[in-house]
């Protein structure tokens, strides 16, 4: 079966803590894409990578990195930096060049 | 800027009549939008698209009509069925998939 997975569902961070979530893809996609979700707002792109070993900005880059070495795989890391990290985080993937993004099912993080 | 705006927080409709929902955008360089339903702790679903260069596309029970002089879209749900609750996403894109732009949501509940 053909999907994105995301993990882990639930994701607890101590303040000074960074914390990587993971997003894997078998869809043979060569776009990445990390979002955010904060409640009663849409979605807002924090990285998103074309192509293995490129990555870009998207509009709330701060305090978040990512690295993209492999097709499959987009790990995001929440540094310390950010000071407000709590929300859904969203992975997607697409082909290049495609319109339609393809959705994973979340990672919650809270802050203890 | 809210690029792309969902107004109606929230939506009620009665099993078996249609659903309506709105979404509006600003930024005239848009020329693809996307439909995403979204259950509670999962990612979006990717529902139905359409081109700027069509008015409407047609899926089973899920149409999207497309205003480009008003720069308005508009999915229609018929009939609604009760697992057709959800939040639903408006976005949009530029052509490619590297930034598609989302609205705030609306809640649809189909009732009994």
């Amino acid at each position: 079966d053909g999907g994105i997975t995301q993990s882990p569902k639930y994701l607890f961070r101590k303040e000074g803590q960074n914390v990587t979530l993971s997003c894997e893809q078998n869809l043979n996609h060569d776009a990445m894409y990390w979002y955010r979700q904060d409640p009663g707002q849409g979605l807002r792109l924090i990285y998103y990578s074309q192509i293995v070993n490129d990555f870009q900005k998207g509009d709330i880059a701060e305090g978040y990195s990512v690295s993209r070495e492999k097709k499959e795989s987009f790990p995001l890391t929440v540094t310390s930096a950010q000071k407000n990290p709590t929300a859904f985080y969203l992975c997607a993937s697409s082909i290049w060049g495609g319109e339609t993004q393809y959705f994973g099912p979340g990672t919650r993080l809270l802050v203890l | 800027d809210q690029q792309v705006k969902q107004n109606s927080p929230s939506l009620s409709v009665q099993e078996g009549r249609i659903s309506i929902l709105n979404c509006d955008y600003t930024n005239s360089m848009f020329d693809y939008f996307l439909w995403y339903k979204k259950y509670p702790a999962e990612g979006p679903t990717f529902l139905i698209s359409i081109s700027s260069i069509k008015d409407k596309n047609e899926d089973g029970r899920f149409t999207v009509f497309l205003n480009k002089s008003a720069k308005h879209l508009s999915l229609h749900i018929v009939p609604s069925q009760p697992g057709d609750s959800a939040v639903y996403f408006c976005a949009a894109n530029t052509g490619t998939a590297s930034k598609l732009t989302f609205g705030t949501g609306t809640r649809l509940q189909v009732t009994l």
